[in-house]
């Protein structure tokens, strides 16, 4: 069965600190997707980032990093000098067997509540 | 792209009565899912439409939970008999990909 862990409930940092969010996942398959979605207070999950099973490359986007590492079944996510407007729950996602429509579901973790201090 | 609608923005109801919500996709998704999500949790799969096919729906769906996608675009998702435990925000996504696109949910309360 598939599962995502983000054992960082709730996190604090002050503005320009830079912080990562950590994400473990469980899948049988090989062949999978990642993601991660941003939920601001005004409630409406924003997609940041999905990422093939087979591309361990790291990603950067702005002040936005993502390190995937399959021997440790980890998907974690940086964001450098944030900022107040970063304030939000991040959830990290997995979608097993991505192409075979009768297993193409979305599973999220539980949400890391970021909260970014002035 | 007008992005995924959700109708009503919240809905307050007393137990026992049954509520429909409505989901208009963007228009050539051809998948839709929804899913619910209860305060401090992440969004919990509930269903997911290929189409018009419903292809998978979650255990989390008992049998007063009913959803429909007739003509393979807006979807409906009804609770009969509605319990205290209902309440939750219900989250509707389209794809053609496996980029999800959310509307901003229907608040579900009920007394």
């Amino acid at each position: 069965a598939q599962k995502v862990t983000q054992a960082q409930t709730e996190i604090s940092v002050v503005e320009k600190e830079d912080v990562t969010l950590d994400c473990v996942y469980e899948t049988r398959d090989t062949t999978y997707y990642l993601f991660w979605y941003k939920q601001p207070p005004s409630g409406e999950l924003v997609f940041l980032i999905r990422r093939n099973s087979f591309d361990e490359q790291n990603e950067i986007s702005g002040r936005y990093s993502w390190n995937f590492q399959k021997s440790t079944s980890s998907f974690n996510f940086t964001i450098t000098a944030s900022q107040v407007v970063d304030s939000a729950v991040y959830f990290c996602a997995l979608s097993e067997a991505p192409g075979n429509i009768r297993d193409d579901k979305i599973i999220f973790g539980k949400g890391t509540r970021l909260h970014i201090l002035p | 792209d007008t992005g995924v609608s959700q109708d009503p923005r919240h809905k307050i109801t007393k137990r026992g009565q049954n509520v429909t919500f409505r989901c208009d996709p963007i228009s050539e998704h051809n998948r839709l899912y929804w899913y619910r999500q209860t305060l401090g949790q992440g969004p919990e799969f509930l269903t997911y439409f290929q189409n018009e096919a419903q292809l998978e729906k979650s255990r989390l769906l008992s049998d007063r939970f009913s959803a429909e996608r007739p003509k393979g675009s807006f979807s409906t998702l009804e609770i009969q008999r509605t319990e205290q435990g209902d309440s939750a925000m219900y989250l509707c996504a389209s794809t053609k990909s496996e980029k999800l696109f959310f509307g901003s949910g229907t608040q579900l309360s009920v007394l």
